[in-house]
């Protein structure tokens, strides 16, 4: 059974740094990776999609890697803004039953 | 907007109450899932719709009922909830059987069962 991990559950950085969230995931058979952002109380918008044949997508301030041999993936995000406060959550959607299994999220805090 | 529109965006309910969450998608996407998500605890699939067939029940209770009546449309009837029921409930929509397509989310609705 596919499991995704999330490191740190927690982040809080001062304005302009740059930080790097991650994510890992146990069964390397799969579609794709998908990084998500989550206000609060709010549903999930789409970051960035990395297919299984990928291993870098970039969207503006976001840069997302995946090693899926190591069940690893990255999301990089420049100069930190306080507009970027939200959860983080990847999902991976496997080969089996193609559903997304999603990570618990890392909350992320950039104080002005 | 992201093509996957949910209503009522809040609900309170008594526990003897029945109700029904609605998604709609506009994106042309053959399937439709429904997830849970209670607080602390990461989203937890509920049901995947596929060219408007089940084809997952992620082990649910009967008290919540689905039904995708075509690829745009897809209901979660809600009967004789419980306290613990209550929590944030999302809609995705995507297109099955293809390697690259990304999911798409409702902006979920707050359930409360009082």
């Amino acid at each position: 059974k596919q499991e995704v991990t999330q490191i740190p559950a927690a982040l809080s950085v001062p304005e302009g740094e740059n930080l790097v969230l991650n994510c890992s995931f146990t069964d390397s058979a799969i579609y794709n990776l998908q990084w998500f952002r989550q206000d609060p109380g709010k549903g999930l918008t789409s970051l960035l999609l990395i297919q299984s044949s990928q291993r870098e997508q970039t969207s503006g301030r976001l840069n997302a890697s995946l090693d899926k041999s190591s069940g690893r993936s990255t999301l990089y995000i420049a100069a930190s803004q306080p507009g970027d406060s939200a959860t983080y959550l990847c999902a991976v959607r496997d080969n089996y039953g193609q559903n997304f299994v999603f990570g618990p999220g890392t909350r992320l805090s950039v104080l002005p | 907007e992201t093509g996957v529109t949910q209503t009522p965006r809040h609900l309170v309910m008594g526990m003897t109450n029945k109700k029904s969450l609605k998604c709609e998608q506009h994106l042309g996407h053959n399937a439709m899932y429904w997830y849970k998500q209670s607080a602390k605890k990461p989203l937890e699939l509920m049901f995947v719709y596929s060219l408007e067939e089940r084809v997952e029940n992620n082990s649910v209770p009967s008290r919540f009922s689905p039904e995708c009546p075509n690829s745009s449309h897809l209901f979660l009837h809600l009967h004789t909830l419980q306290p613990e029921d209550s929590a944030l409930y999302l809609c995705a929509s995507s297109q099955w059987d293809r390697e690259g397509t990304e999911a798409f989310f409702g902006q979920g609705t707050r359930l409360t069962v009082v």
